[in-house]
């Protein structure tokens, strides 16, 4: 089975700074990446996602992330944060035998201050 | 193109009552989820359908817990009796035959006292 493992459950920040947003993922088989957003009392909407191709992918709302296979890991960046991000993050993993299956991260709550 | 409804938003029962949750997954979209949602932790899969076929419940607590998908499209979620651990937020999600993507409710987010 997969997992993932997000090591950072708050994350402050100060708007229009830089923010990384990090996801590690254990699997002995190719892998699809997906990050969702959750706004308080709403559900989960898609940001960004890595099926095949570059590893570098761009997403909604200026996000990007970027597969690294030899270190597991699916980091989530934005160059400017805004207060509107303010929000919980959660990484997910499928694979390719069974990519009907996502495993969640246990999220990170981003903090966006004035 | 609307979205994944679930009804209600915010459900307060006493334990040991029942409690359903309804979802209605975007049009045509043969895969539903529904997933548990404890605070502080990510989604943890309850259980899957394809179409009216409920293809993956193992982690479905089937003491208490039943799901329903009868014509393949809406679904219903029931617990019985609930129990103070069953408070969190339940999402239903769904996706559409060959894509990668799952497209979330709302949730429903329960309290048991």
């Amino acid at each position: 089975a997969q997992s993932v493992t997000q090591l950072d459950s708050q994350v402050p920040v100060f708007e229009e700074a830089p923010v990384e947003l990090r996801c590690n993922y254990s699997s002995s088989v190719s892998v699809y990446l997906f990050w969702y957003v959750q706004y308080p009392n709403q559900g989960l909407q898609l940001l960004l996602k890595y099926l095949s191709g570059s590893t570098l992918v761009k997403g909604i709302n200026g996000f990007e992330a970027e597969f690294n296979k030899s270190q597991t890991s699916f980091h989530l960046r934005k160059p400017s944060v805004h207060i509107s991000d303010t929000a919980e993050y959660f990484c997910a993993v499928s694979d390719q035998y069974n990519f009907n299956k996502f495993y969640f991260g246990s999220g990170t709550k981003l903090n966006v201050k004035p | 193109e609307a979205g994944v409804v679930q009804s209600p938003r915010y459900k307060i029962i006493e334990k040991k009552q029942p409690v359903a949750f309804w979802c209605n997954p975007i049009s045509g979209h043969n895969t539903l989820y529904w997933y548990r949602q404890n605070l502080g932790q990510g989604p943890e899969l309850l259980i899957r359908y394809e179409n009216e076929e409920a293809v993956d419940d193992s982690q479905l607590p089937k003491d208490r817990f039943s799901a329903e998908r009868l014509k393949g499209v809406d679904s219903t979620l029931k617990i019985q009796p609930a129990e103070l651990g069953d408070s969190a937020v339940y999402l239903c999600a769904s996706r559409e035959r060959g894509s990668y993507e799952q497209y979330f409710g709302p949730g429903t987010r329960l309290t048991v006292t």
